[in-house]
């Protein structure tokens, strides 16, 4: 059974600093990776989706890398500002079309 | 990015009472729709996946007689917690898939049960 676990669960940093969110996955045959926001009582909004034959994908500040073998991910936010905290979730697709099996996820803070 | 709506967005109602939560796809054909329920500082569960045109399929733990899941087209499921309980309440949270390789969420509804 996939389990996928985040760490930190939380923290606390001040704006301008880079920081980076951990994801690990016990089983590496995944179909992809993705990485959502969650607002506090809100939905998920899609970061960025790595497929299992990528290594990263970038958007903006933000750079996600995928190590299949290892079962890392990590989630790369450069300069933060206060508008980045939220809680960011990790979940991996074991094949095409199938469900997602979430992390727990790391609620970051930015303090200005 | 693709659009998923939910409605209602949140919802209080008395305990026995049954609710429905619609999950709708607006401007894609989704054959494959899913339920998360997460509950206050957790993280998302699923529930069940909800195939159009097909008996949903629900996750071990899941009573599927409560939570009742209907596809009936390509835009439309809705999840009905029928007579519903104070453990009940959570945030409920759909997904839709566009092509195979990505979901896209609602913005959830949140239910109260009193």
């Amino acid at each position: 059974k996939q389990e996928v676990t985040q760490i930190p669960a939380a923290l606390s940093v001040p704006e301008g600093e880079n920081l980076v969110l951990n994801c690990s996955f016990t089983d590496s045959a995944i179909y992809n990776l993705q990485w959502f926001r969650q607002d506090p009582g809100k939905g998920l909004t899609s970061l960025l989706l790595i497929q299992s034959s990528q290594r990263e994908q970038t958007s903006g500040r933000l750079n996600a890398s995928l190590d299949k073998s290892s079962g890392r991910s990590t989630l790369y936010i450069a300069a933060s500002q206060p508008g980045d905290s939220a809680t960011y979730l990790c979940a991996v697709r074991e094949t095409s079309g199938s469900r997602l099996t979430f992390g727990e996820g790391t609620q970051l803070t930015v303090n200005p | 990015g693709a659009v998923v709506s939910q409605h209602p967005s949140r919802v209080i109602c008395k305990s026995g009472t049954s609710v429905k939560i619609e999950c709708r796809s607006l401007d894609f054909q989704a054959t494959t729709m899913f339920w998360y329920r997460q509950f206050p500082k957790q993280s998302l569960m699923l529930m069940a996946t909800s195939n159009e045109g097909s008996k949903a399929t629900y996750e071990q733990g899941v009573e599927k007689d409560k939570f009742l899941i209907n596809h009936a087209s390509l835009t439309l499921s809705t999840l009905t917690v029928t007579s519903a309980h104070p453990e009940d309440s959570s945030f409920y949270i759909c997904s839709a898939g566009a092509g195979e390789s990505e979901q896209f969420f609602g913005p959830g509804t949140r239910l109260t049960v009193l």
